[in-house]
């Protein structure tokens, strides 16, 4: 699967939108980009996928550069209930190599009343 | 509806004790994964089952550790001997056939004394 690079941290002000890239540049026609997140002391919580159209959900929304190098997690209107570590993962969709999560380090961010 | 469950959550043992985590998968998912957290080497997929089949146990750090699936609703991962480096949070998650969304459980918080 391609490897991601995520700023390690980042500040954002409760209700404004929290902008998380992610680089992919090695990424291949039939890899996903999947976001996850870990609010301390929980286990990894789903976000929303995409493989080359913006996707929105109840969640968050995601934006993938039309050369699908980098994408962009959203979030509207932060919360301090969104303190977290930000998972931004590229995961193969062939079968037979399995379906697996690799994690790297993520971005930590810090929502600030 | 139940998310993936596991237990205990909470567990301290002397080393050289067996450990045995165990984890209920999202009813009707076939694919179950376990994975471990320390805060040296981040998020870590041990092992993959595919239709209670293990596919992928390429990340089972030695021989200590094992795990079983008997049936589509039980996975076991054992420790013998348990060491204090196994300290760990350990993740087991699930998902509908590979290809889709994995769902993690809120962990196992494992301490070796």
């Amino acid at each position: 699967d391609a490897k991601t690079t995520q700023p390690p941290s980042m500040d954002c002000a409760e209700g404004r939108a929290a902008n998380l890239p992610c680089n992919h540049s090695t990424i291949s026609g039939n890899e996903y980009v999947y976001w996850y997140r870990q609010i301390h002391s929980q286990g990894p919580q789903y976000i929303i996928h995409g493989l080359k159209n913006n996707e929105t959900n109840e969640m968050a929304s995601l934006i993938i550069t039309e050369d699908r190098k980098s994408s962009t997690l959203i979030l509207p209107h932060a919360t301090l209930r969104d303190t977290a570590v930000y998972y931004c993962i590229v995961r193969g969709m062939i079968k037979a190599a399995g379906n697996k999560l690799t994690f790297g380090g993520g971005t930590r961010v810090l929502v600030k009343p | 509806d139940a998310g993936v469950i596991q237990s205990p959550r909470h567990e301290v043992t002397e080393m050289g004790q067996e450990v045995t985590l165990r984890c209920k998968p999202i009813s009707g998912h076939n694919s179950l994964f376990w994975y471990r957290q320390t805060m040296m080497r981040g998020l870590e997929l041990l092992i993959y089952f595919n239709n209670n089949v293990p596919i992928d146990d390429s990340g089972m750090p030695e021989d200590r550790f094992s795990a079983k699936m008997p049936n589509a609703s039980f996975s076991t991962l054992k420790i013998q001997p348990s060491e204090p480096r196994d300290s760990a949070v350990y993740f087991c998650a699930s998902s509908w056939d590979p290809g889709n969304t994995i769902y993690f459980g809120e962990g196992s918080w494992l301490t070796v004394v």
